[in-house]
């Protein structure tokens, strides 16, 4: 089965943007989604496609891709935003998560 | 609004099985796949498989081909997911979503799942 690679942690002080990536071949086929989730809650789909937003996410969330790299950016990262980001995309065999990365706003 | 509401939470002994349901309002039901993803403690996400409630189809992950089984009741809106011959490395969160094009738009609360002799 395909695997997507995330680092697993970075950091970003507060106001400043961030990037978040996502390697794997699937996503030379299809685009990330991406997922933030915070302790003790469901995972919340926070950018899909090749950049769109669900209702309620604000606008400092971004997407994009480059051949096999997908990523999630954050512009002007909020305390809020502290959280487990994670990937996903479909592949062959239906879909994959990444490992996860864990962002902190310093 | 969209809500997907999940059984409780489930201690079984190894070998065991154990059916989670997920019980879906404020959308079409059969309108929607339904994927299945779980969460060990301290853990990443893992996709488990889908199934659409329309025409009952599934698909799995292939670590869990011959012990997991996707099934839904379309007059009350309920999606179920039974894991068999559990082990404590099942011992997990496991979440149902609802899936567009591929993204999982609304996700249940978790249902604990916990395998302990």
């Amino acid at each position: 089965s395909s695997e997507l690679t995330q680092d697993p942690a970075v950091s970003v002080a507060l106001g400043q943007t961030v990037r978040i990536t996502c390697q794997g071949d699937s996503l030379r086929s299809y685009y990330a989604s991406w997922y933030q989730q915070k302790p003790g809650q469901a995972p919340v789909l926070v950018i899909y496609g090749k950049n769109n937003r669900p209702s309620g996410i604000p606008d400092r969330f971004s997407g994009s891709s480059s051949g096999n790299t997908g990523s999630l950016t954050i512009t002007g990262a909020q305390a809020e935003d502290e959280a487990d980001y994670y990937c996903n995309s479909r592949d062959r065999s239906g879909s994959v998560f990444g490992g996860g990365t864990k962002l902190t706003v310093l | 609004q969209v809500q997907l509401v999940q059984s409780g939470a489930e201690v079984k002994k190894p070998g065991a099985s154990v059916k989670v349901s997920c019980k879906a309002s404020g959308y079409t039901f059969t309108s929607y796949d339904i994927n299945w993803v779980r969460q060990a403690t301290g853990q990443g996400l893992e996709w488990m498989g889908w199934m659409n409630p329309n025409s009952g189809n599934t698909g799995y992950a292939q670590k869990f081909q011959g012990r997991v089984t996707m099934t839904r009741n379309t007059s009350i809106s309920t999606a179920y997911m039974e894991l068999s011959s559990l082990r404590s490395e099942d011992t997990a969160v496991y979440y149902c979503a609802r899936a567009r094009t591929g993204e999982m738009n609304y996700w249940g609360q978790g249902t604990l799942v916990t395998v302990s002799s």
